[in-house]
């Protein structure tokens, strides 16, 4: 079963250094997300990306974070000048579709998240 | 704003029903969902419905939604050790149709 991949499972790095998150997304998908979950909080949306471009942000993605499809397979996350508040599980998603009102949803499949550690 | 409240924690034997209550603020939520994480494991979907239903059965997943109430409960009948996980619920609206809401996530442990 397609599934989507995200590398590296953790990353640590130090305050202020720049880290990219990887993600591969379903290969046939054309939406893709960035979801975050800081420990002992709710998931949060950051990003929704569609046809090259940013769909919808967060008031979390600010000036800070960048979203990229680089090529035909990868997309990334950028964020610049780590803080220690960025530390959490950054999740990926894609999927085929976005919701259409009386038709079924088209699901988000998930990555299995990588853990950014800021120290 | 939108908000996804759940209880943290569930306990319950293995072959009982675990229930998972969830409540929601926004009343024009098109579709609740909900995901089932495993250690070290991605977010991955069981279930969803639609908020014009107020069931829906798949084998042992029971989803129960009171719209009156904002309610949304996930019953698993006869439960097994490996459904020891986080379940969150999750919803999305017309309005924002391109993200997730999420709930805090319950805990269920099921012990032998």
């Amino acid at each position: 079963e397609p599934e989507v991949t995200q590398t590296p499972s953790h990353q640590v790095t130090q305050m202020g250094q720049e880290v990219i998150l990887r993600c591969v997304p379903i290969s046939n998908h054309l939406y893709f997300y960035w979801y975050r979950q800081i420990l002992g909080q709710k998931v949060e949306f950051l990003v929704s990306f569609y046809n090259n471009e940013i769909s919808e942000k967060s008031e979390i993605f600010d000036d800070q974070f960048s979203v990229e499809r680089p090529d035909g397979s990868n997309f990334t996350l950028k964020i610049r000048s780590t803080k220690l508040e960025d530390s959490a599980m950054y999740f990926c998603a894609s999927s085929e579709g976005q919701i259409q009102i009386l038709r079924p949803p088209y699901e988000q499949y998930f990555g299995p998240g990588t853990r950014l550690t800021v120290t | 704003g939108e908000d996804v409240e759940q209880s943290l924690f569930l306990s319950v034997r293995e072959g009982d029903s675990s229930v998972i209550n969830c409540t929601y603020t926004d009343s024009s939520s098109t579709y609740l969902y909900w995901y089932k994480q495993e250690p070290g494991a991605g977010l991955q979907l069981l279930t969803y419905i639609f908020s014009n239903m107020d069931m829906k059965q798949d084998q042992r997943l029971t989803v129960l939604l009171n719209k009156k109430d904002k309610h949304l409960s996930l019953r698993i009948a006869d439960t097994q050790t490996g459904d020891s996980a986080i379940y969150f619920c999750a919803e999305i609206n017309a309005g924002n149709n391109r993200k997730l809401i999420w709930g805090l996530g319950t805990s269920l442990a099921v012990n032998p």
